[in-house]
This record gives structure tokens, sequence and C-alpha cells, in this order.
């Protein structure tokens, strides 16, 4: 059984500055690698993946992938209190055919 | 297109009644997953299905909670009798593909169950 584990928070961060959000997963067979943003009272919505050790930026987002340490990261420079959510990590298993599995989540807070 | 539709958005019944809930994918997905949001547990998956067969029902938690798909259109999740314990928020998504392809979240049903 897969495992998907995160610090729930919450991590508060002022404005403008870098957050860091941190997940560890159980199998390393895992391929692919998940990051969903929810806010308060909304449903999860993807803003990130990635599949190859290393870093892949978009706009504001930075996600890290470190296979033999089993741990993936996303950073968010510049942070805007419109930042404010949990952010959940997600994994699939390797076998086609099935579902993510989430962890828990970590919730931020950004200050104006 | 709309995204995935769920209905009710919010739904209070007392213990022991029946309760349903339902899902419309994305047109197009053949993979349809239920969630439930807990504070303590997080997201978790209850089951999911591929072409309208359910896959992997190994999340739901008891014989009280069954789903359906009866077309690539619509899915039921259904719980009877319902007790306080299954107030959560059921969260219905779709996918083009499997676990490593983007799943597109419906609103939520939030359940409370008095």
């Amino acid at each position: 059984q897969k495992e998907v584990e995160q610090n729930s928070g919450p991590l508060s961060v002022p404005e403008g500055a870098i957050a860091s959000l941190n997940c560890t997963y159980s199998d390393r067979g895992s391929q692919s690698f998940f990051w969903y943003r929810q806010y308060s009272g909304k449903s999860p919505e993807l803003i990130m993946f990635i599949y190859s050790n290393g870093d892949k930026e978009d706009g504001r987002f930075t996600a890290q992938l470190n296979k033999a340490s089993q741990y993936v990261s996303l950073l968010i420079r510049d942070s805007q209190p419109s930042d404010s959510a949990t952010y959940l990590c997600a994994v699939p298993p390797d076998r086609a055919g099935t579902a993510l599995i989430f962890g828990k989540g970590t919730t931020l807070s950004v200050s104006s | 297109d709309a995204g995935v539709i769920q209905s009710p958005r919010h739904e209070v019944t007392e213990m022991g009644q029946e309760v349903t809930l339902r899902c419309k994918p994305i047109s197009g997905h053949d993979y349809l997953f239920w969630y439930r949001q807990t504070m303590m547990r997080g997201l978790e998956l209850l089951i999911y299905f591929n072409n309208n067969v359910p896959i992997d029902d190994s999340g739901m938690p008891e014989d009280r909670f069954s789903a359906k798909m009866p077309n690539a259109s619509f899915s039921t999740l259904k719980i009877q009798p319902s007790e306080p314990r299954d107030s959560a928020v059921y969260f219905c998504a779709s996918s083009r593909g499997p676990g490593y392809t983007e799943a597109f979240f419906g609103q939520g049903t939030r359940l409370t169950v008095v």
C-alpha cells in the first residue's frame, strides 16, 4: 500500500517570500507526482506534475523531485495571499489503470 | 465542457436514512473516481470505474456503501443506512486515462448525517 506523507502545517509565510512544501512517498517505483491546490470549501485542482528527477518550473511554481530520497517538493516564489490554500501531493500506483493516492495536504497561509 | 457535475451540493439527513450522491463526468473521460474527504483522514479513494466497470472498490468502508455507473455519463454513490460518521465531503473525479493522468474534480457533496 503506497503512502504519501505531508506536513499538515499550517505553514505561514509573509507576502513575497518563498513557500516550500514537502512530500515523501513510500513506493520507490513511483514514476509521476502531482501537486493539487485546494481552496477552502472548493475542490482540488491540478497545478503541477513532474516525472523526472530535478526541477520543473511553471511561472512562480517549481516542483522538485528526488527519486533516490523519495521526496518531492513544491516551491512557490513571491508568495501572494491568493496562494493561501491547502496543497495536496498525489502519487499514482505503478500499475496502469489505478487511481491517485493523496497526502493529507499542507495548509499554506500567506500574510499581506 | 461544464466539467464534472455533482449533485446535490449539500445534503443533511438523519441517521438511518438512505443517501444517494450523483455524478456526471466530463464527456470522453474513461475513468471515474469517488473520493471522500475528512479532516482526520484526508482525501480517500472509495472506488473507481473504467469504462463504466468498477475496477477497485477496496476503499469502500462498509457494505452500507455501494456505487454504480450505468452508463458513461452518470454514476451514483449510495449509503444505506447512513450514520453520523459518514459525514464528509464526497468528491467525484474523472480523467481520460489511469492514475498517471490529470483527474478533474467535481465541486463535491457535503454530507451531514445527524
